[in-house]
């Protein structure tokens, strides 16, 4: 069975800190999806990760992916409150279709 | 931007009772699942569906479930016979191919009573 753990699964942060997600999985997948979901809404999709050694950047934001460590790590850059939401990550079991198992998710708080 | 859109966007049902959960894909998407998350919990996987079959479920969809796309933009989901533990968040996603990313719809709260 596949596992996706992320830590920590809280984070609070004052704005203009750098910190970072870790997600850590059990299986071989190069298929891995960041997700943001603000309290009692749908999940946006962040990035998508498809090969080892993968970056990339949106804003504040960075992922990569090592496939080979099975770890994806997801960097705040000098955090604002508008990031406060909770950050879920997805590992593609590659079977049929798009079978994501998502971890615990980390709930980010951003305290001005 | 186009969007997944689901209906109700809450709905309410007493144990036993069958339910039945509306969602419209983005149109030009083939690929489309649904998803559920119980209160404060991680969103588990439900069940695929590509080509008007179902491609993969998972242990949660057992034989009280259904999915169906009765025409060209519906996909429903139907609980036959809903639990208390049935209660959660169902999500519907749709993704055009087999690597992008899913979009998801804002969900349906369901509350067994």
């Amino acid at each position: 069975e596949l596992k996706v753990e992320q830590n920590p699964l809280f984070l609070s942060m004052q704005e203009g800190k750098n910190y970072t997600i870790y997600c850590n999985y059990s299986t071989t997948s190069d298929r891995l999806y960041w997700y943001r979901q603000d309290p009692g809404k749908s999940l946006e999709s962040l990035f998508v990760l498809l090969s080892n050694g993968a970056v990339k950047q949106e804003g504040r934001l960075m992922a990569s992916l090592d496939t080979k460590a099975r770890l994806s790590t997801l960097h705040i850059t000098a955090a604002v409150h508008d990031l406060s939401a909770t950050y879920f990550c997805a590992v593609d079991e590659e079977t049929s279709g798009s079978r994501l198992t998502f971890g615990e998710g980390t709930q980010l708080t951003v305290n001005p | 931007e186009p969007e997944v859109t689901q209906t109700p966007s809450h709905q309410v049902t007493q144990m036993g009772q069958e339910v039945i959960l509306r969602c419209v894909p983005i149109s030009n998407h083939l690929y489309f699942y649904w998803y559920r998350q119980i209160l404060g919990q991680k969103v588990e996987f439900l069940v695929s569906f590509y080509n008007n079959e179902i491609s993969e479920k998972s242990e949660i969809f057992d034989d009280q479930f259904s999915v169906e796309r009765p025409d060209g933009s519906n996909f429903t989901l139907k609980i036959r016979s809903t639990k208390l533990e049935d209660s959660a968040m169902y999500f519907c996603a749709s993704s055009g191919s087999y690597n992008s990313p899913l979009h998801f719809g804002n969900g349906t709260r369901l509350t067994v009573t």
